[in-house]
């Protein structure tokens, strides 16, 4: 089975600071892992997503990525927060076989302060 | 860009009452998906779709849910008899490929109220 654990519902950070969103997965293979965000009234957008080709992956809007596997971790973040970076932060867990569907974590709403 | 639609954006009904939700994939994808969110709670799979036949379903994906893909295009989700905790946010999503790491594109959502 696999499952994904993000610390934090609400994380509140000022403009121009740096942005940190924790997500730890359990996995019984490697894990292929993603970060979805959704801003209100909208779908699920891909932020970015670790395939094992690199640790370090980059998406869009600023945002990376970094796969530890040792911590079972891949943290989002964001060197400097924007207004419009508000919204909510999905993690998100797959493995390759028959088990394609997503699991997600709970989710971590993002507020960035004036 | 390309995106998924899924319609009605809101729907109200009576439990007990027959809903139908629609989507309508990006063209080139082959895997639907539907996921569910419960006010407050994690998004949930409930089933995925291929070559108009179900993949994989989860345990929430009982008899009273069906899907299909009537036409070519629409992909829709069938409630039989709603009950009020089938109230929920429903996501369609699609994706080109079978392997994990494919990304799966997702609709904005339909609010379904059960009352």
């Amino acid at each position: 089975a696999q499952s994904v654990t993000q610390l934090g519902s609400h994380v509140s950070v000022s403009e121009g600071a740096l942005v940190l969103l924790r997500c730890n997965y359990s996995s019984s293979v490697p894990p292929y892992l993603f970060w979805y965000v959704q801003y209100p009234n909208q779908g699920l957008q891909l932020l970015l997503k670790y395939t094992s080709a690199a640790t370090l992956v980059k998406g869009i809007n600023g945002f990376e990525a970094e796969f530890k596997k040792s911590e079972t971790s891949f943290h989002l973040t964001k060197p400097s927060a924007h207004m419009s970076d508000a919204a909510e932060y999905f993690c998100a867990v797959s493995r390759s076989g028959s088990a394609r569907q997503l699991t997600f974590g709970s989710g971590t709403q993002l507020t960035v302060l004036p | 860009e390309p995106e998924v639609t899924q319609t009605p954006s809101h729907q109200v009904t009576q439990m007990g009452q027959e809903v139908i939700l629609r989507c309508v994939p990006i063209s080139n994808h082959l895997y639907f998906y539907w996921y569910r969110q419960i006010l407050g709670q994690k998004v949930e799979f409930l089933v995925s779709f291929y070559n108009n036949e179900i993949s994989e379903k989860s345990e929430i994906f009982d008899d009273q849910f069906s899907v299909e893909r009537p036409d070519g295009s629409n992909f829709t989700l069938k409630i039989r008899s709603t009950k009020l905790e089938d109230s929920a946010m429903y996501f369609c999503a699609t994706g080109r490929g079978r392997e994990g790491y494919n990304e799966q594109f997702f609709g904005p959502g339909t609010r379904l109220t059960v009352l």
